[in-house]
């Protein structure tokens, strides 16, 4: 079945650092990727997303691409501030269920110090 | 500002006692989600509702957990009776699934219930 792996936590880094979280996945057939993130005492909300291999997700200076080869979509950010500090879920959707089951990574908690 | 609402946002009750939580979707979706979250086990899916049917709850225990629609403006995830193991935070989350069917679809979560039960 679809799973996903992602880097296990906590992820600690200082102020402008660069940022990787790893995350591997294994699917049948074409599946979209997401990174969401979650705020203290906050529900998930969307980050980034890729449909097809190849496209690469951005926001809020963070970036994913989705890489079929390797099956994989990490995340980066090139400087990382103190408000990023959260908890990242790599995700997937498959066609299944009209493409909307989604299977979630078991997060990986990211703190960053002034 | 369209988000999704749950109440009530903390429950703390005894063993044995019914729970009753409540989300009310972003108006227009009709794919409605509810899952647990806990730090051992993360992330579990419970059931999810297309067009207020439900299409899969077997992440559910059937025995004490039931979920419904009873209209597209609310859903309600019940516990009874409730046990300590059910200490958790549940949130429910929506979308719209369009015609096509296609995969890459965003769910909107609300802020969730955190439930103690003691």
């Amino acid at each position: 079945g679809n799973s996903v792996t992602q880097m296990e936590g906590p992820v600690t880094l200082s102020e402008e650092a660069f940022l990787t979280i790893n995350c591997t996945y294994t699917a049948t057939g074409y599946p979209s990727l997401f990174w969401y993130v979650q705020y203290p005492g906050e529900g998930l909300q969307l980050l980034l997303k890729a449909t097809k291999a190849d496209d690469k997700g951005s926001n809020k200076g963070f970036e994913a691409t989705y890489r079929k080869e390797t099956t994989s979509f990490h995340l980066e950010k090139g400087s990382v501030q103190v408000s990023d500090s959260a908890v990242y879920f790599c995700a997937l959707s498959d066609q299944g269920a009209g493409g909307f089951k989604t299977i979630f990574g078991a997060g990986t908690r990211l703190f960053v110090k002034a | 500002d369209a988000r999704v609402t749950q109440t009530p946002r903390h429950k703390v009750t005894e063993m044995g006692q019914e729970v009753t939580m409540r989300c009310q979707p972003i108006l227009g979706h009709n794919t409605v989600f509810w899952y647990r979250q806990t730090m051992m086990q993360g992330l579990e899916l419970l059931a999810y509702f297309r067009n207020r049917a439900p299409l899969d709850d077997s992440g559910m225990p059937k025995d004490r957990f039931s979920a419904e629609m009873p209209d597209a403006t609310l859903a309600t995830l019940k516990i009874q009776p409730s046990e300590p193991r059910d200490s958790a935070v549940y949130f429910c989350a929506s979308g719209l699934v369009r015609a096509s069917g296609r995969a890459g679809n965003e769910q909107f979560f609300g802020p969730g219930t955190r439930l103690t039960v003691l």
